[in-house]
């Protein structure tokens, strides 16, 4: 798998959008961008995932960069259930998956 | 989405004995399953590929004999953890691959966690 970097944590206000950005300099061809994120205690819960382009679904919107070397996930506006820590992962489609670890955020009321 | 469930959603054993985790795919079928264990404040680490009807494949330092894997169908896999020791003290996930969806995506269960006294 591609490496990703993100930071380890971040904060932000309940009913804002919450940005979490991930660097994928190395990304080759084949691989897709994938998101997770794992509420304390459970498991991990899939979020979305891009190629190339943009995507957006009823939880989050994916903005890939033209050169795909970085990815930020987008959650329109934070709800203190949103508090989790994201985990973005870059392979191919049907390679396992291996988790780095990732951000965690804190959304504050 | 597809839903995945595990049980039991947690267990308490004694030292020595074997402990069974079932990963069920509930509402599609999955050739293949993956299994994590993850301590507190860490994160998931991937202990080996399950394929439906074939022998599961282990990463690098996880014991085969120690954690046995079988994927009879295309909605279960188990996992025992045999003759546990309080190390193996873990939070145990599974994960699926619908095989009907092209675009990759894994679907997890809720989590078993294990506490061997």
């Amino acid at each position: 798998d591609a490496k990703t970097t993100q930071p380890p944590s971040m904060d932000c206000a309940e009913g804002r959008a919450a940005n979490l950005p991930c660097n994928h300099s190395t990304i080759s061809g084949n691989e897709y961008v994938y998101w997770y994120r794992q509420i304390h205690s459970q498991g991990p819960q899939y979020i979305i995932h891009g190629l190339k382009n943009n995507e957006t679904n009823e939880m989050a919107s994916l903005i890939i960069t033209e050169d795909r070397k970085s990815s930020t996930l987008i959650l329109p506006h934070a709800t203190l259930r949103d508090t989790a820590v994201y985990y973005c992962i870059v392979r191919p489609r049907y390679q396992k998956v291996t988790f780095g670890t990732g951000t965690k955020l804190q959304v504050i009321p | 989405g597809a839903v995945v469930s595990q049980h039991p959603s947690w267990v308490i054993c004694k030292s020595g004995t074997s402990v069974k985790i079932e990963c069920r795919s509930l509402d599609f079928q999955a050739t293949t399953m993956f299994w994590y264990r993850q301590f507190p404040k860490q994160s998931l680490m991937l202990m080996a590929t399950s394929n439906e009807g074939s022998k599961a494949t282990y990463e690098q330092g996880v014991e085969k004999d120690k954690f046995l894997i079988n994927h009879a169908s295309l909605t279960l896999s188990t996992l025992t953890v045999t003759s546990a020791h309080p190390e193996d003290s873990s939070f145990y996930i599974c994960s699926a691959r619908d095989r009907g969806i092209d675009t990759g995506e894994l679907f997890f269960g809720e989590g078993s966690r294990l506490t061997v006294l």
